[in-house]
């Protein structure tokens, strides 16, 4: 079974440019989550989806950061403009909700992010 | 304000003793606790989870235990292994919602 697959693996950028990058989760996960994990910090969930629809978008900056999930598969996650703290790791993810409600999430690789 | 907090950032133990790594929470209806495991330019992945029904659960050499009254849980690595030197995320979620994670211990097993 393929994992999740995530591009690009790192992206260095100037200040005030934008930036996307893209996910594909697993087969047949209808949940997807994008992270962001800054050093020495655990993932801050920053979207999670449902298919194709948005359940929680509370964390997201969105005066800069947008993200789609258009035909309920893969998704983009886009910043415009960039700033220097958003330098980290975004990472993705897909998950199942299994037996007594757990949730176990599977992450992708991450994209490395660096703002300049 | 953190709801799951991981307060040893670091932790060194020798090949073939005993790994014991914390993590505690704050939010009550949290129901379900996940560990995580994460190599240099990888991913998290699953390790090992535990329902709040239960104060225990075993898989292999991993056990994490829940104390509910103390919002506390813990990872045990027996025996611990070169290999299992990696960062460790602690996560919760409520009623299968959104899993927030503690900020990672970072466990180096010596030869």
């Amino acid at each position: 079974e393929a994992g999740v697959a995530q591009s690009p693996r790192y992206k260095i950028i100037e200040k005030r440019q934008s930036v996307a990058f893209w996910c594909n989760p697993i087969s047949g996960h209808a949940t997807l989550y994008w992270y962001q994990q800054i050093l020495g910090q655990g993932p801050k969930l920053l979207i999670q989806f449902q298919n194709n629809g948005v359940v929680d978008d509370s964390q997201l900056p969105k005066d800069r950061f947008s993200a789609e999930r258009l035909k309920g598969v893969d998704s983009t996650l886009k910043i415009q403009p960039a700033k220097l703290e958003d330098s980290a790791v975004y990472l993705c993810a897909s998950s199942l909700v299994g037996l007594a409600g757990s949730v176990t999430q599977y992450f992708g690789p991450g994209t490395r992010l660096l703002v300049l | 304000d953190q709801q799951v907090k991981q307060n040893s950032p670091s932790l060194s133990v020798q090949e073939g003793r005993i790994s014991i790594l914390n993590c505690d929470y704050t939010n009550s209806m949290f129901d379900y606790f996940l560990w995580y495991k994460k190599y240099p330019a990888e991913g998290p992945t699953f390790l090992i989870s535990i329902s709040s029904i239960k104060d225990k659960n075993e898989d292999g050499r991993f056990t994490v235990f829940l104390n509910k009254s103390a919002k506390h849980l813990s990872l045990h690595i027996v025996p611990s292994q070169p290999g299992d030197s990696a960062v460790y995320f602690c996560a919760a979620s409520a009623h299968a919602g959104k899993s927030t994670f503690g900020d990672g211990t970072t466990l180096t097993v010596k030869p």
